[in-house]
């Protein structure tokens, strides 16, 4: 069981790069959802969805674009990178709200 | 205010011991709430779900306080591998998606 998929892994830019960030899942989940965290901060949520084609913003969604063609993939683009998107991003999915969250294994982002 | 609060420790604990964490939150149409567990550079992963009357599995009890506006975890006979970050996650009514709080850090020392 695959659950929520992130890649890459790792990754390192330079300022004003731009790359997107892949999330998919294989529990055919209604909600998908992309987070940062960063020490001391906790998870602060960037954009989600809750179904295919509709998406909308959370807490911190300046830097970032989204897009949901498809109920199983939820890519992140980073349209210029800054240092301060240096974080670590983690998707996540839920079948419903209200119900658990499974989470990717992260992405860990430096930008330089 | 937070909309969810929580102390960032670390609690630091010997074996054996009894801890408590709080996670409070401000909006009182809040729904639903749970918590989970998250290891060093890991993912968060479900610990339970916190129920309106209370929820235990094993050593880990977890309850609401909705006059207060809090969830708790207890976690008795404290192992070495209970060591971590604990989230509270708490949906907003109305909301689809959770709010997190910053975590509590706990360390079990032998």
């Amino acid at each position: 069981n695959a659950g929520v998929t992130q890649t890459p892994k790792f990754q390192v830019l330079k300022t004003g790069q731009s790359m997107t960030l892949q999330c998919a899942q294989d529990m055919n989940h209604e909600y998908m959802s992309w987070y940062r965290q960063d020490p001391g901060m906790g998870l602060r949520l960037i954009h989600y969805s809750v179904g295919a084609g509709i998406t909308d913003q959370g807490e911190v969604p300046n830097g970032y674009n989204v897009s949901r063609s498809t109920t199983e993939d939820f890519p992140l683009r980073l349209l210029s990178a800054a240092p301060s998107q240096t974080s670590v991003y983690f998707c996540a999915s839920s079948f419903s709200g209200n119900t658990e969250a499974f989470f990717g294994q992260g992405t860990r982002l430096t930008v330089v | 205010r937070k909309e969810v609060e929580q102390d960032p420790g670390p609690f630091n604990v010997p074996e054996g011991a009894t801890v408590a964490f709080n996670c409070t939150y401000s909006n009182s149409a809040s729904q639903s709430f749970f918590w989970y567990r998250q290891d060093c550079r890991k993912e968060p992963k479900l610990l339970m779900s916190v129920y309106s009357s209370g929820n235990e599995d094993g050593r880990f009890t977890a309850q609401l306080n909705r006059a207060s506006q809090y969830i708790s975890l207890l976690i008795r006979d404290s192992k070495l591998s209970d060591s971590a970050t604990y989230l509270c996650a708490v949906f907003r009514g109305g909301s689809y998606i959770p709010t997190f709080g910053r975590g509590t850090s706990l360390i079990v020392h032998p």
